[in-house]
């Protein structure tokens, strides 16, 4: 079957802008986490969902980020307001069973934001 | 929090050689998976490996849960293997978070 896909591939935004980046996870997994990757570092966590809720948000960096997943499967990451900081790759993967043994990640390609 | 640190850093390679790469995490883990990033950015899962040995074709892992480390072996390297290569963990809690922690990488570059 399909990867997890994420869209856009790229965007560029000015300062200022809002900014939505989707992520369509593998059919059927529950767990979908959002992570987000600056040059020549490892991906730093954003978001864990389980299901429909967050269950970890812990590592959204401020109130001008927010993400959703309203039906448990499709995912969007809002950012507000968006500063040059934000530019980074924002990557999205998802698990069928996250604490079960032999379930591992699938990562998308990736959204590379800029922002001018 | 768990903390993860891989060595080498960097590392460069003939076509042709072995390597071994090194990822040593601070706290007892339930699993742990070795990724590698390819040049067009992309993240492939190669082993989900909590304790033991896995091999696959030229790669193989090895993880000492007890000792807290896995090494990534990679033999008869070749120029695809170039890219970046990530070791990850979980860290869980009694209210359901199950998130991942990437160490820092170690950048591979295989010269033909």
């Amino acid at each position: 079957g399909a990867g997890v896909s994420q869209t856009p591939s790229n965007k560029v935004t000015e300062k200022g802008k809002y900014v939505e980046l989707r992520c369509d996870p593998i059919s059927g997994h529950t767990a979908l986490y959002w992570y987000r990757q600056s040059l020549g570092q490892g991906p730093e966590f954003l978001i864990y969902f389980q299901g429909t809720g967050a269950a970890d948000d812990s590592g959204l960096p401020n109130d001008r980020f927010f993400a959703v997943r309203p039906e448990g499967s499709v995912s969007t990451l809002k950012i507000q307001r968006t500063e040059r900081g934000d530019s980074a790759v924002y990557l999205c993967a998802s698990s069928s069973r996250p604490r079960d043994s032999n379930s591992p990640l699938h990562f998308g390609n990736g959204t590379r934001l800029t922002v001018t | 929090g768990i903390q993860v640190e891989q060595s080498p850093p960097d590392l460069i390679l003939q076509e042709g050689a072995n390597s071994t790469l090194r990822c040593n995490f601070s706290d007892s883990v339930n699993n742990l998976q070795w990724f590698h990033q390819n040049p067009w950015g992309q993240l492939i899962n190669l082993f989900y490996i909590p304790s033991g040995t896995k091999q696959n074709g030229r790669l193989s892992a090895t993880t000492v849960a007890t000792e807290r480390y896995s090494l990534l072996y990679i033999s008869s390297s070749q120029t695809t293997d170039s890219g970046v290569y990530f070791c990850a963990v979980p860290t869980y809690s009694w209210s359901g978070t199950y998130k991942y922690i990437f160490g820092t990488g170690t950048r591979l570059k295989v010269l033909a």
